[in-house]
């Protein structure tokens, strides 16, 4: 079964400092991976996408994601954080059938200033 | 495109009374997924729509718990005879359907305490 996993439950970073949130993936086949954002009382906001192609992948905010194969990792990345950037950040993988997405747990990211 | 939208945004209810929450999705989505967060965890799959048809349960959706998409367009989620174990957010989603895996755009939730 596909499942998530990621390691840290809490990052504090310095605003300006470089980010980087782990997250793994149990999936046989090539996955359909997923990070989502969400700030207190909101819904999850879509940060970017893997489907295929260009194992870096470009998204809002600033952010980027790597996919390593050989890892089963899809670690999200932003060269300088802002303050705005604290929340609650999740990788999920879609599940074989396309029909729901599988979460982990989360990261808390704190900005220190 | 106004978004994914849910009402009531909270609830408060007594164990074993029954409360129903709605979510509207973007309007051209035909797919309705529903999810439940608990505290420190990543949501949780509990049901599917493609139009009015519901085609996914997870073992999570208990029979005190019913899901309807009537018309295609928005959705109820019903929880009978609430327990406390039943305090969560409740997340709403939707997608359009196409030939892969389609980005799905989540609502605010329903935060629900059952005291």
């Amino acid at each position: 079964a596909q499942s998530v996993t990621q390691p840290d439950i809490h990052i504090t970073v310095s605003e300006g400092a470089s980010l980087e949130l782990r997250c793994n993936y149990s999936y046989g086949a090539t996955p359909y991976l997923f990070w989502y954002v969400q700030s207190p009382g909101q819904g999850l906001q879509l940060l970017l996408k893997y489907f295929s192609g260009d194992t870096l992948v470009q998204g809002i905010k600033g952010f980027e994601a790597e996919f390593k194969r050989s890892q089963s990792s899809f670690n999200l990345r932003k060269p300088s954080v802002h303050w705005s950037d604290a929340a609650e950040y999740f990788c999920a993988v879609a599940n074989q059938a396309g029909t729901a997405l599988i979460f982990g747990k989360g990261t808390t990211l704190s900005v220190s200033s | 495109d106004t978004g994914v939208s849910q009402n009531p945004r909270h609830k408060i209810t007594k164990r074993g009374q029954n409360v129903t929450f709605r979510c509207d999705p973007i309007s051209e989505h035909n797919r309705l997924y529903w999810y439940r967060q608990t505290l420190g965890q990543g949501p949780e799959f509990l049901t599917y729509f493609q139009n009015e048809a519901q085609l996914e349960k997870s073992r999570l959706l208990s029979d005190r718990f019913s899901a309807e998409r009537p018309k295609g367009s928005f959705s109820t989620l019903e929880i009978q005879r609430t327990e406390q174990g039943d305090s969560a957010m409740y997340l709403c989603a939707s997608s359009k359907a196409g030939t892969r895996m389609e980005t799905q755009y989540f609502g605010p939730g329903t935060r629900l305490l059952v005291l």
